[in-house]
């Protein structure tokens, strides 16, 4: 199973917004609604931030959205913060009963 | 509170086993499933397994397939992780991670064990 393709990085100015795309196939992103989104901080494990494509844990800024067009998976981040700067992985599960991470786009924030 | 808390680092030789634990607490063992995710040094995720909450159901990724095992002890609700034929690109920080019943995402990871294959 290869991993999702994410953008390696992106950079935007504070308070901008960005999108990140996660693009699989019709046997992962696009065939199940079991995309999640998962920050990551240096030195620190995963933390999620989106499950179910679009859906937000309680304790996650509204800033932080997920959509899906066919096989590729969206994070939208609005208004970007310092804190933000981070390591970002898209995550599916497979028709094979696996699951497969992206792999994985640098945030910087101007 | 929800806790994952794993074994210690370890050093081992090329061709040697590993066995990792996790000791979990602070939910209902039998309502989630685990799974063990491993994540080299500036490399992303990589999923490796996932043992479901029945404990009989495991599915490998076919990367570990026939050196990988996964097994439970439900009286000290334990998990354990055991990768056999080490090589050195197994050298990577191994994570147990805890998963709803049907909910296909990563809620609570433990802190990672790291793992050093080397000569």
């Amino acid at each position: 199973q290869s991993a999702l393709t994410q953008p390696a990085s992106v950079s935007e100015s504070l308070g901008q917004s960005i999108t990140i795309s996660c693009t699989g196939t019709s046997s992962d992103v696009g065939g199940y609604n079991f995309v999640s989104w998962y920050q990551q901080h240096p030195g620190k494990a995963p933390k999620l931030m989106i499950y179910e494509v679009s859906y937000r844990p309680s304790d996650i800024s509204t800033r932080f959205s997920g959509s899906k067009s066919g096989n590729t998976a969206s994070l939208t981040i609005s208004g970007l913060q310092a804190e933000d700067e981070a390591d970002y992985y898209c995550n599916s599960f497979t028709g094979t009963g696996t699951y497969v991470f992206g792999s994985g786009t640098r945030v910087s924030v101007l | 509170q929800v806790q994952l808390v794993q074994s210690g680092a370890e050093v081992k030789r090329p061709g040697a086993s590993i066995k990792v634990s996790c000791k979990t607490s602070g939910y209902t063992f039998t309502d989630y499933h685990i799974h063990w995710v491993r994540q080299a040094r500036g490399q992303g995720p990589e999923w490796m397994a996932i043992m479901k909450a029945d404990g009989h159901t495991i599915v490998y990724a076919q990367k570990f397939q026939g050196r990988l095992s996964l097994t439970r002890d439900t009286s000290s609700t334990t998990y354990y992780m055991e990768l056999s034929s080490l090589r050195f690109e197994d050298t990577a920080l191994y994570y147990c991670v805890r998963e709803g019943v049907s909910v296909y995402h990563f809620d609570y990871w433990g802190p990672g064990t790291l793992v050093t294959v080397s000569s």
